[in-house]
C-alpha cells in the first residue's frame, strides 16, 4: 500500500520568509501532484511532476521531484498573506491519488 | 472552458436513507474518479472510471458505488447511510490519454448524515 508523508502538518510563518514543506512516499510512482485547498473550497491544481529531477515554479511555490529518494518538496519563498491555505501532495498508484493529510499553511504579518 | 460541475452542492440526509451525488467532466475528459475528504481520514480514494468502466476501487465498503454514462457523465450512490459517511465528496476528470494526466476537481458536494 502506498503511504504519503507530509511535514510538517501546520506551518505557521511570518511573511517575507522562506519554509519547505516535505512530501515522502513509500513506493515507486510516475506522477506526483501538488494542491493548494482553501477553506470550504475545492482542490486548486498547482503543479504535476512526472519524471526524477523535474522542478516547477509559478510565483513564489517552487516543487521538485527526486524519485530516487521518493521526495518532493515545495518551497515557498518571500511568503505573502494569500498563501494561507492547505497544501496536499498526491502520489499516482494506477488510477488512484493517494494524499498526504495536508500542510496547513498560516502566513502572518 | 466550464470545469468539473458536481451537484447538489449541499445535502442532508438521515441514517438509513441512500443518496445519490452527480458529476459532469470538463468536455472531453473520460476519467472521472471520486475521493471522500473527512476531518479525520484525509482524502480517500473512492473509485475511478474510463469510458463507462470502473478501473480502480479503493478500501470502501460495497454500499459505496458508482457509475459512468457514455456522455462521461459519472454518478456515485451510498446505501444505508451511516452518521460516519459525512464528508466533502470531491470528483475529478483527467483526459488520461497517457499524454496529460492532470487532474482537475469539483467543489465538491457537503454531505450530512443526521
Amino acid at each position: 500500500e502506498l503511504k504519503v508523508e507530509q511535514n510538517p502538518l501546520f506551518l505557521s510563518m511570518q511573511e517575507g520568509k522562506n519554509y519547505t514543506i516535505y512530501c515522502n512516499y513509500s513506493t515507486t510512482s510516475d506522477r506526483l501532484y501538488w494542491y493548494r485547498q482553501d477553506p470550504g473550497k475545492s482542490l486548486e491544481s498547482l503543479f504535476v511532476l512526472l519524471s526524477n529531477g523535474a522542478v516547477k515554479q509559478e510565483g513564489r511555490l517552487m516543487a521538485s521531484l527526486d524519485t530516487k529518494a521518493r521526495l518532493s518538496t515545495l518551497h515557498i519563498t518571500a511568503a505573502v498573506h494569500d498563501l494561507s491555505a492547505t497544501y496536499f501532495c498526491a502520489v499516482a498508484a494506477g488510477y488512484a491519488l493517494n494524499f498526504g493529510k495536508g500542510t496547513s499553511l498560516l502566513v502572518t504579518p | 472552458k466550464a470545469g468539473v460541475t458536481q451537484t447538489p452542492r449541499y445535502l442532508i440526509k438521515t441514517r438509513g436513507q441512500q443518496v445519490t451525488l452527480s458529476c459532469s467532466p470538463i468536455s472531453g475528459h473520460r476519467s472521472v474518479s471520486w475521493y471522500q475528504q473527512t476531518p479525520g481520514q484525509g482524502l480517500q480514494f473512492l473509485f475511478e472510471y474510463f469510458s463507462e468502466t470502473q478501473r480502480n476501487k479503493g478500501n470502501f465498503p460495497g454500499r459505496f458505488s458508482g457509475r459512468q454514462f457514455s456522455n462521461s457523465r459519472s454518478e456515485m450512490n451510498v446505501s444505508t447511510l451511516e452518521l460516519g459517511d459525512s464528508a466533502l465528496y470531491l470528483c475529478a476528470s483527467s483526459l488520461n490519454d497517457n499524454s496529460n494526466t492532470e487532474a482537475f476537481f469539483g467543489q465538491g458536494t457537503r454531505l450530512t448524515v443526521v
